[in-house]
């Protein structure tokens, strides 16, 4: 079945480093891929999305790639900052419409 | 645009109860998720209902069950409390199933956290 694997977490960084969270995916056909943000004590964010392949999703600075080659969807932040520290989510629609999500990578940035 | 609304935001209840909660969706969106979030195993998918039916459900026992109304409110219910039901419950509501991909994007509330003691 569908399924999507997230790098184990925490990862911790100081302020101003880059950051990337892994994201790997199985599913039939070619999906859309999310990325979703939970801050402390909040419901889910979307982040960004890509909806095909070689689609660059961004947002807040955020990136992500659509790889159907490697099958993967990895975040990236070329400088991270305090507000930044959340727990993210990576996900994707199956063919009965609910969210498979990864198991989530919770984010600490250290001023 | 009001997003989705969940409430309450935070309930306390015993073992043994059962308990309501409810989710109001973006206006226009006629599909609602439910999800619960726990330390252990992450986010799981509860069902989704989609113009008064449940069109998907999720590995859960049948104490948790679900209703959703003609204005696309839903609440969730859990009859007979666990202690293993603290959780936070997520709703989310999209334009799935509107003419639209099943790649539509869901819009999540804040949760109701439940903690069963």
């Amino acid at each position: 079945g569908d399924s999507v694997t997230q790098m184990e977490g925490p990862v911790t960084l100081s302020e101003e480093a880059f950051l990337t969270i892994n994201c790997t995916y199985t599913a039939t056909g070619y999906p859309s891929l999310f990325w979703y943000v939970q801050y402390p004590g909040e419901g889910l964010q979307l982040l960004l999305k890509a909806t095909k392949a070689d689609d660059k999703g961004s947002n807040k600075g955020f990136e992500a790639t659509y790889r159907k080659e490697t099958t993967s969807f990895h975040l990236e932040k070329g400088s991270v900052q305090v507000s930044d520290s959340a727990v993210y989510f990576c996900a994707l629609p199956s063919n009965t419409g609910k969210l498979i999500f990864g198991q989530g990578t919770t984010l600490q940035v250290k001023p | 645009k009001a997003g989705v609304t969940q409430t309450p935001r935070y309930l306390i209840k015993t073992r043994g109860q059962q308990v309501t909660l409810s989710c109001s969706p973006i206006s226009g969106h006629r599909s609602v998720s439910w999800y619960q979030q726990t330390p252990g195993q992450g986010l799981q998918f509860l069902f989704e209902y989609f113009s008064e039916t449940q069109r998907n459900k999720g590995n859960f026992p049948g104490r948790f069950s679900g209703r959703q109304f003609s204005n696309s409110r839903s609440e969730m219910n859990v009859s007979t409390l666990e202690l293993g039901d603290s959780a936070l419950y997520l709703c989310a509501s999209s334009l799935l199933g509107q003419g639209l991909s099943p790649n539509t994007e869901a819009f999540f509330g804040q949760g109701t956290r439940l903690t069963v003691v």
